[in-house]
């Protein structure tokens, strides 16, 4: 079945780096866009990051850029993303979807998330 | 900067129909911005509920719909029910780049 799932979070001293891992299985990864959408503890969703299905374009949210960097291996059918000088805020859950375009605009796919904890 | 708003809190009494709204800080939605709809439970990934508006995703029951009402789109849950209880995320998309999500509506059934 359709599989998004999410790997690499854990509990990291501010200013260091982390990569998340997103494997997805039961479709044809390369044909799909992906986001990153993060949740902080007791607060809504926010995106963070968006990758086309080819890996040629992508954005980031005003409060990563700079820090984040989103890619994919097609050929691995997984998506990353590196986390570098990690702060506080940096502190959520971290979700990958699925993203359906063009005619329909939304994310179908959802994993369960992978959590970071940015302490000292 | 585009905000989407969201009624923060509603309730509704169980067999009961709610309508949440999802509105632009600047404008007015419609079908354009193909609004979506997620629902989430605490400690769950979210679940998409609506897309393009009005369309169910697979397997929501048709107690959930999806429209446009005035200059908002809205989610109307009917005949709600104990496990309705969530949270629910509007997301418009934004031609110029990503999406935007809106703050969210914590829904209690009592």
């Amino acid at each position: 079945q359709v599989q998004l799932v999410e790997s690499g979070g854990g509990v990291v001293q501010p200013g260091r780096s982390l990569r998340l891992s997103c494997a997805a299985s039961g479709f044809t990864f390369r044909n799909y866009g992906m986001y990153w959408v993060r949740q902080a503890p007791g607060k809504g969703l926010e995106w963070v990051a968006l990758i086309s299905y080819d890996g040629s374009n992508y954005y980031y949210a005003d409060s990563v850029k700079g820090r984040f960097t989103i890619s994919r291996d097609n050929s691995k059918n997984t998506l990353f993303l590196q986390i570098n000088s990690l702060r506080a805020e940096d502190t959520a859950v971290y979700y990958c979807a699925r993203w359906v375009g063009p005619n329909n605009y939304y994310m179908d796919v959802w994993g369960k998330g992978t959590t970071v904890t940015v302490s000292s | 900067q585009t905000v989407v708003t969201q009624e923060p809190s509603f309730s509704v009494s169980p067999g009961g129909t709610v309508t949440l709204t999802c509105g632009l800080s600047s404008g007015s939605v419609s079908t354009n911005y193909y609004p979506s709809w997620y629902q989430q439970t605490p400690g769950q990934a979210p679940r998409t509920l609506i897309y393009s508006t009005n369309i169910r995703s697979s397997g929501v029951p048709d107690r959930f719909s999806g429209s446009i009402l005035g200059n908002k789109a809205a989610l109307t849950i009917a005949g709600a029910q104990a496990d309705d209880e969530s949270d629910y995320y509007c997301v418009l998309f934004m031609d110029s780049g990503p999406v935007v999500f809106g703050g969210g509506t914590k829904l209690t059934v009592l």
